[in-house]
């Protein structure tokens, strides 16, 4: 069974402008999380989306933004890039009460 | 409001147990354990969910205090593969989809 996919893998982008990521889930999974990590503040929730519908966010600005679409494939944006968006952007897929799956994330360097 | 994980780090030598808390404030649903090595993604360990169903790997213990909303992970006769950081990941009562992490344990196992 393939793992979560995550691309690209590495980013660089300069302030003020638009990123999309994005995630394919486990063939089966309609579960897909998106975390932040850094190493100030950690694994940080930024939202879940379950059969095209967002279920929950996190607390970030409005810039974060994410979508699902009907094959579970998820994809994240984040507008207006700044500085402190740099991070490890890793998304996660489950099947009902199970663990999650990461990906190996996305580095996101904002110069 | 993130769990407290202690301790902070950890050095074993291999054969050496360890113990991993994790602690909430608020009403848990479940408690997420997984491991993190260096430049990877986390990788699940387990699930103990209230009512006391726990699901993951043969070879991991864990416990859930449910009314104290603590968790502890439990690892025997280490081996030099259980080196990484551990973080719990606690779903709320209400919000049980959105992991809220702990800061991590660093654990290293020497020969």
């Amino acid at each position: 069974k393939a793992g979560v996919t995550q691309t690209p893998r590495y980013l660089i982008k300069t302030r003020g402008q638009q990123v999309t990521l994005s995630c394919s889930p486990i063939s089966g999974h309609r579960s897909v999380s998106w975390y932040q990590q850094t190493p100030g503040q950690g694994l940080q929730f930024l939202f879940e989306y379950f059969s095209e519908t967002q279920r929950n966010k996190g607390n970030f600005p409005g810039r974060f933004s994410g979508r699902q679409f009907s094959n579970s494939r998820s994809e994240m944006n984040v507008s207006t890039l700044e500085l402190g968006d740099s991070a490890l952007y890793l998304c996660a897929s489950r099947q009902g009460d199970y663990g999650y799956t990461f990906g190996s994330g996305t580095r996101l360097t904002v110069v | 409001q993130q769990p407290v994980q202690s301790p902070q780090a950890v050095i074993l030598r291999e054969g050496e147990d360890a113990v991993i808390n994790c602690s909430s404030s608020k009403a848990l649903y479940s408690v997420h354990w997984y491991r993190q090595k260096h430049g990877e993604a986390p990788v699940f360990l387990m699930i103990l969910l209230k009512g006391g169903e726990q699901k993951g790997h043969d070879k991991i213990s864990a416990s859930f205090n449910e009314k104290k909303q603590q968790s502890s992970l439990y690892l025997t006769a280490s081996q030099l593969s259980y080196s990484g950081t551990y973080f719990c990941g606690t779903g709320s009562t209400g919000s049980a989809r959105q992991l809220t992490f702990g800061s991590g344990t660093q654990l290293t196992v020497l020969p």
